[in-house]
């Protein structure tokens, strides 16, 4: 597609409910980036994928949060036994590569509430 | 986690007015990036800036990459009812994929 592209756009999910994001980064994006957002604050870096490699995890706040992408195209995030404190917006984002000078492009955002 | 100092947190002003907002860090930025984010929407960048000293222009928009490189700012002119909205800076230092955001200008544009 012509731009990253998130789904579901909202999810609201009961606490203890697992739940998966999905991002379609643009055709031949080599980096992958997912992000946190809590309300009325910056984003949070959660991780980055480099093709299919995850070079960097640092960001995830507990085990229950895992993502993946397989095949270095789609990526899924995946939130295990949601808490109220999971309720953010989820940013993915992606560009060409690596370098300093490449722009990374944002989805829409996951809008996740946890009752 | 570790955030940008911007300024100011909110700003109302006139329908063509000029805007000014800015960001500092304790630590020295090799990468600075505005995006602007509308509601409902993911973040869209509006400047990117790579060298110190560096001034870009987007249109109405100009920003600047701090001497010190500690630091950036962001002007809007004659600004209009569509540049409501959040503006975030962004910063990237020893690593070159991990972006640091601040915490956002609101843009409020009164009637």
């Amino acid at each position: 597609g012509a731009g990253v592209s998130q789904s579901p756009r909202y999810k609201v999910a009961k606490r203890g409910q697992d739940v998966a994001l999905r991002c379609d980064p643009i055709s031949g994006h080599v980096s992958l980036f997912w992000y946190q957002q809590a309300l009325g604050q910056g984003p949070e870096f959660l991780t980055y994928f480099q093709n299919e490699a995850q070079l960097d995890k640092s960001g995830l706040p507990s085990d229950r949060f895992f993502a993946e992408r397989p095949e270095g195209s789609v990526s899924t995030l995946k939130i295990q036994r949601t808490q109220q404190e999971d309720s953010a917006v989820y940013l993915c984002a992606s560009s060409l590569a690596r370098g300093t000078g490449n722009t990374i492009y944002f989805g829409e955002g996951s809008w996740l509430t946890v009752v | 986690g570790q955030q940008l100092n911007q300024s100011p947190q909110s700003m109302f002003i006139q329908e063509g007015e000029d805007v000014s907002m800015n960001c500092t860090s304790s630590s020295i930025f090799n990468t600075w990036l505005w995006y602007k984010q509308d509601p409902g929407e993911g973040p869209v960048l509006l400047i990117a800036l790579y060298k110190a000293g560096e001034l870009t222009s987007n249109g109405r928009l100009t920003a600047q990459f701090g001497i010190t490189r500690k630091d950036s700012f962001l002007n809007i002119s004659a600004s209009i009812p569509s540049d409501v909205g959040i503006y975030f800076c962004a910063g990237r230092g020893g690593s070159n994929y991990q972006l640091i955001w601040g915490a956002g200008t609101k843009l409020i544009i009164k009637p």
